[in-house]
């Protein structure tokens, strides 16, 4: 089945530590996107990118780096320098341009003790 | 740039009654909206979307929407709803000519449907 997987589901990490998480699609799309979502402020856009090798700082992507170096996979790492990185991490791909749907993983909830 | 305003946070209703989740945007650009669904703990599911054309559109599972440009909105509803129709609702916005990526998503508003 084609679709968006993330890993892990829960990520528990202490106060300072960088951690990465996963996002893997098997669309066949362009287009990739890393989401924040905080209880009541809907999804903040972190990062994206279009295409291979490159992308873009969303909205809060302080504290934030990615990497595309292929098409099926986009890494979000959450650095120290993330002053509160507790949230739910979404991450989507569309097929490339604007107006397509985004398609959504199933979320990693990001716990920092 | 493009704002998305959900009016609603909360929205209890009954079993079979209707329901309208509201939805206004603000942009400089002709736009294009989205009305995506969120089960707890899991990722949003495209629900309907409206790029051009015919102002009605409708959702495979009895939802339908109406962009309204005179009154800058895009509400969602639904003649009677089901107890599985429970979830968080976003709608989100893009404009034409902008840069791809810039989708604004609205904060949600929460349905509870009881028995």
């Amino acid at each position: 089945d084609g679709g968006i997987t993330q890993s892990p589901k829960y990520l528990f990490r202490k106060e300072g530590q960088n951690v990465t998480l996963s996002c893997e699609q098997n669309l066949n799309h362009d287009a990739m996107y890393w989401y924040r979502q905080d209880p009541g402020q809907g999804l903040r856009l972190i990062y994206y990118s279009q295409i291979v090798n490159d992308f873009q700082k969303g909205d809060i992507a302080e504290g934030y780096s990615v990497s595309r170096e292929k098409k099926e996979s986009f890494p979000l790492t959450v650095t120290s320098a993330q002053k509160n990185p507790t949230a739910f991490y979404l991450c989507a791909s569309s097929p490339g341009t604007y107006t397509d749907t985004q398609y959504f993983g199933p979320g990693t909830r990001l716990t920092v003790l | 740039a493009q704002s998305v305003t959900q009016l609603d946070s909360q929205v209890p209703v009954f079993e079979e009654a209707p329901v309208e989740l509201r939805c206004n945007y603000s942009s400089s650009v002709s736009v294009y909206l989205f009305w995506y669904v969120q089960y707890p703990n899991q990722g949003l599911q495209l629900l309907l979307k409206y790029l051009s054309g015919s102002t009605l559109v409708e959702s495979i599972n009895g939802f339908e929407a109406e962009f309204n440009k005179s009154q800058t909105s895009f509400h969602l509803r639904k003649p009677s709803v089901h107890i599985s129709d429970t979830a968080e609702y976003f709608c989100a916005v893009g404009g034409y000519g902008g840069s791809q990526g810039n989708l604004i998503f609205g904060k949600g508003t929460k349905l509870s449907v009881k028995p």
